[in-house]
């Protein structure tokens, strides 16, 4: 089975603050691991990709296989990181499973 | 480029309507992928196609169907239309089905609400 799950649904935090959005997966094999963003009145849109192990907008995640688990950190929250936050995990026959989501509200 | 763009943005039906939706992929991208985004949830994968044919499908009825055309471009038909039909569904266009590296572009949506 392929499952990601995403268990806070909102996350709030002061700007300057840490912020960790947890992602879960379930999945048999190798996975490929994604966030995508989607900012107010915007389309959803990739933020970051596990294979690359890249930092977009200070953002970074790392893929814990023994915990199944991506998580996605920032050390210090900016109000324009504001959003709704997706895990998405590639699958089997190449479709993205996501997750249900995190709304991160960032207060000044 | 104009990247994904789907049509219409907007859309009411009734119940047991017919109802298609249109995406057009960012140039030069051969596979189409289709979600539904019901309020509150993750996009749910309905169908991929790839140079015309479909690659893949989840677990909706068969009243969805999907096309894909020689340009690329692709429709989305759904039957029968019920009230959880609503929803906002999401377009994803991609080089290839497998793109490791990139993921997918996605298009704005067209939000369906069934009367």
């Amino acid at each position: 089975a392929q499952r990601v799950t995403q268990p806070e649904k909102l996350l709030s935090v002061f700007k300057g603050a840490p912020v960790e959005l947890k992602c879960n997966y379930s999945y048999s094999g190798s996975p490929e691991l994604f966030w995508y963003v989607q900012y107010s009145r915007q389309r959803l849109q990739l933020l970051l990709r596990h294979i690359s192990r890249e930092s977009i907008k200070g953002f970074t995640a790392d893929l814990n296989k023994g915990e199944t688990s991506f998580h996605l950190k920032k050390p210090f929250a900016q109000e324009e990181d504001s959003a709704m936050y997706y895990c998405a995990l590639k699958g089997y026959g190449q479709n993205f499973v996501f997750g249900p989501g995190t709304r991160l509200s960032v207060l000044p | 480029d104009a990247g994904v763009t789907q049509s219409p943005t907007h859309l009411i039906k009734t119940r047991g309507q017919h109802v298609t939706l249109r995406c057009s992929p960012i140039s030069g991208h051969k596979s189409v992928s289709w979600y539904q985004q019901v309020l509150g949830q993750g996009p749910q994968f309905i169908f991929q196609y790839y140079e015309k044919e479909e690659r893949g499908r989840g677990n909706f009825p068969d009243r969805f169907s999907a096309r894909q055309f020689p340009n690329y471009s692709s429709e989305l038909n759904v039957n029968a239309l019920l009230l959880g039909d609503s929803a906002l569904y999401l377009c994803a266009s991609s080089v290839n089905p497998g793109q490791r590296i990139y993921g997918y572009t996605f298009g704005s949506g067209t939000r369906l609400t069934v009367v």
